[in-house]
């Protein structure tokens, strides 16, 4: 079965660059959510997207940005990188809103030296 | 705002052992309870859920009871394998008088380790 795609899976960045992550979240699924994941630290939201509007928004920097296309995959834009932003970003997808049950994708590690 | 603890870990068994992971939630309103799983390298894929009170969730061996009363979601196996061995997140969804879209608010996790 069609999972959560993420990409790059991997990402190293130096201070102060910019980052670009992708999420397809799996065919039919209306709804995309952006976690960060600190090392040892459990997902902390960022954002969510409901049939491409954003539908909530957590604890994400202002630095950051994100959207949903007409293809219903999302980015996550991450500016002026700072060395705490080193993290797992996973993106998660769910065929209808508000229900929990969250798909994870494997998610994408980024490295900010 | 609402809030997830878990018990601290690391948890280390032999297999075949019991488990239990301690979770605690606070939150307005009949929120979802959740349990996540997520093994090395992977992303986080659910468990079990239960979504009012007195609901049981199992799967895979696994089992969690929603009890308001004590406002707790502990997760229980009575007999584990070494590839149950990952780090297990409890999460709510809140539902306070609208619609939370979904979000989930995580515990801290507790990682499990099973030796053979």
């Amino acid at each position: 079965a069609a999972g959560v795609i993420q990409s790059p899976r991997h990402l190293i960045k130096e201070k102060r660059e910019t980052a670009t992550l992708k999420c397809y979240p799996i065919p039919r699924h209306d709804t995309v959510y952006w976690y960060q994941q600190g090392p040892g630290q459990d997902p902390q939201f960022l954002i969510s997207f409901y049939e491409k509007m954003q539908s909530d928004k957590g604890s994400i920097p202002d630095r950051f940005s994100a959207q949903q296309f007409s293809d219903y995959h999302s980015e996550l834009n991450m500016s002026s990188l700072e060395l705490g932003d080193s993290a797992l970003y996973f993106c998660a997808s769910s065929p209808t809103l508000n229900t929990g049950e969250l798909f994870f994708g494997e998610g994408s590690r980024l490295t900010v030296l | 705002g609402d809030s997830v603890t878990q018990m601290e870990g690391p948890v280390t068994l032999s297999e075949e052992a019991f488990l239990t992971i301690n979770c605690t939630y606070t939150a307005t309103g009949y929120p979802s309870l959740f349990w996540y799983v997520q093994y090395p390298g992977e992303g986080l894929q659910l468990l079990l859920k239960a979504t009012k009170a007195d609901d049981k969730g199992s799967n895979k061996g696994f089992e969690a009871t929603y009890r308001k009363e004590t406002t707790s979601f502990h997760l229980e196996k009575g007999s584990v394998q070494v590839s149950d061995s990952a780090v297990y997140f409890c999460a709510l969804l809140g539902n306070a008088g609208g619609t939370s879209y979904g979000k989930l608010t995580f515990g801290q996790g507790t990682i499990l380790t099973v030796h053979p």
